[in-house]
């Protein structure tokens, strides 16, 4: 039971912004929204995470709903390198369960 | 910073040996490292966790005494893959939970296992 929902793919053109969706209606108050994304043979790469407000970094932006029952990563401009497998997980630091993740293509 | 590495990244052996394979957090401390499994074509599948100075804790279905984990310091946990067999070739990646921020984990790049 991965505890997320996810689609199971998406595409996006080179330099268009990208919206991930993740459902996770039944999170509890202490778990966060992880983001980690994975290239053929190699570990997940973090992304960015967050608990409650909206998150910001160099890679993505993280906007989290209101009740907290879906999030959504956003990267701003894509880039081939961008094209990997998308995971959203939900907990405190342990038990993650890893669902099988969007394949995001990018278009040149 | 974050940054968590494994040793050996890929390695073949002969049925009937054993592997063991390393996990490093590089610039933190770790309370929980995790090591994780992953089928070709398949998502990660956590096999254990272990936490620094006790004893590992192993997720259903995974045999403790095939899978060896000792977590002997904050930054280092290593995975023994006894009497290795075809069936235990496979992709096997560590994580780290920092002792600071302890709300995430931090993956290394994997290890890749086969088994001749």
């Amino acid at each position: 039971d991965a505890k997320t929902t996810q689609p199971n793919s998406m595409e996006s053109n080179e330099e268009e912004p990208v919206h991930l969706p993740c459902n996770h209606s039944t999170i509890s108050g202490t778990d966060y929204i992880h983001w980690y994304r994975q290239l053929p043979s190699q570990g997940p790469e973090y992304v960015i995470h967050g608990l409650t407000s909206n998150v910001n970094n160099r890679m993505a932006s993280l906007a989290i709903a209101e009740d907290r029952k879906s999030s959504t990563l956003i990267l701003h401009r894509a880039t081939l390198r961008d094209a990997a497998v998308y995971y959203c997980i939900r907990g405190y630091g342990q038990n993650f369960v890893f669902g099988p993740g969007t394949r995001l293509s990018v278009l040149p | 910073g974050a940054v968590v590495s494994q040793h050996p990244s890929r390695v073949i052996c002969k049925s009937g040996t054993s592997v063991k394979i390393e996990c490093r957090s590089l610039d933190f401390q770790a309370t929980t490292m995790f090591w994780y499994r992953q089928f070709p074509k398949q998502s990660l599948m956590l096999m254990a966790t272990s936490n620094e100075g006790s004893k590992a804790t192993y997720e259903q279905g995974v045999e403790k005494d095939k899978f060896l984990i000792n977590h002997a310091s904050l930054t280092l946990s290593t995975l023994t893959v006894t009497s290795a067999h075809p069936e235990d070739s496979s992709f096997y990646i560590c994580s780290a939970r920092p002792l600071v921020r302890a709300d995430t984990q931090y993956f290394g790049p994997g290890t890749r296992l086969t088994v001749l």
